[in-house]
């Protein structure tokens, strides 16, 4: 299994573009998280879905993120417009269940100047 | 408020010393993750438990659940176990799967 697939490892844009970060979850995994990482605050966690359905989204900053999963094995994270404070390392998990192990991606480092 | 408290902040060691990492909380919880977080950046899981004790390999994670406290041991460290280890719990008053997060430990293995 190649495990939770990230893309792109590594994003620099300008504030007020619009940024877009991917994830494939492992093949089979019900539950899928966003996370940010920053030097301040740590993880915390965005998002999550269950069967592709949003079940806690308190974690997202505000409306200029948004998170989808069209289907079981995609799901991204946009940020519209993006701002200088955005720039974090964002994870992405899968699980089973949302009661069992989270497997993590890569991460994705977001630069935005 | 729901809080996670990990000590030490940070640990240097020599290879071969058996090591702990400590991990409180406020209130009651339902499970209890131990993540590595590599110098490269990449997480991974190293255990999920909600009582008693659990062993992999060289380590092994404990918990106490009237204490509210949780340990992580490393015995006969290597400079590979070299990382940042970071605990994270699923509160009982919250709903669904949210996970709050310690602030991590950053552990050094000299050679």
């Amino acid at each position: 299994d190649a495990g939770v697939i990230q893309s792109p490892r590594h994003e620099v844009t300008e504030m007020g573009q619009e940024v877009t970060l991917r994830c494939k979850p492992i093949s089979g995994h019900n539950s899928l998280f966003w996370y940010r990482q920053t030097m301040m605050r740590g993880l915390e966690l965005l998002i999550y879905f269950n069967n592709n359905v949003p079940i806690d989204d308190s974690g997202m900053p505000e409306d200029r993120f948004s998170a989808k999963m069209p289907n079981a094995s995609f799901s991204t994270l946009k940020i519209q417009p993006s701002e200088p404070r955005d720039s974090a390392v964002y994870f992405c998990a899968s699980s089973g269940t949302d009661r069992t192990i989270q497997y993590f991606g890569a991460g994705t480092r977001l630069s935005v100047l | 408020k729901n809080e996670v408290e990990q000590s030490p902040q940070n640990l240097t060691a020599q290879e071969g010393e058996f090591i702990t990492i400590n991990c409180s909380y406020s209130v009651g919880i339902s499970a209890l993750h131990w993540l590595q977080q590599h110098p490269g950046g990449g997480i991974v899981s190293l255990f999920m438990l909600s009582s008693g004790k659990k062993k992999h390999g060289r380590l092994i994670a404990t918990i106490n659940i009237q204490e509210k406290h949780s340990s992580l041991h490393i015995t006969a460290s290597h400079p590979r176990d070299s990382a940042v280890y970071i605990c994270a719990v699923r509160f009982v008053e919250t709903s669904g799967s949210r996970l709050t997060f310690g602030e991590g430990t950053q552990l050094t293995v000299n050679p």
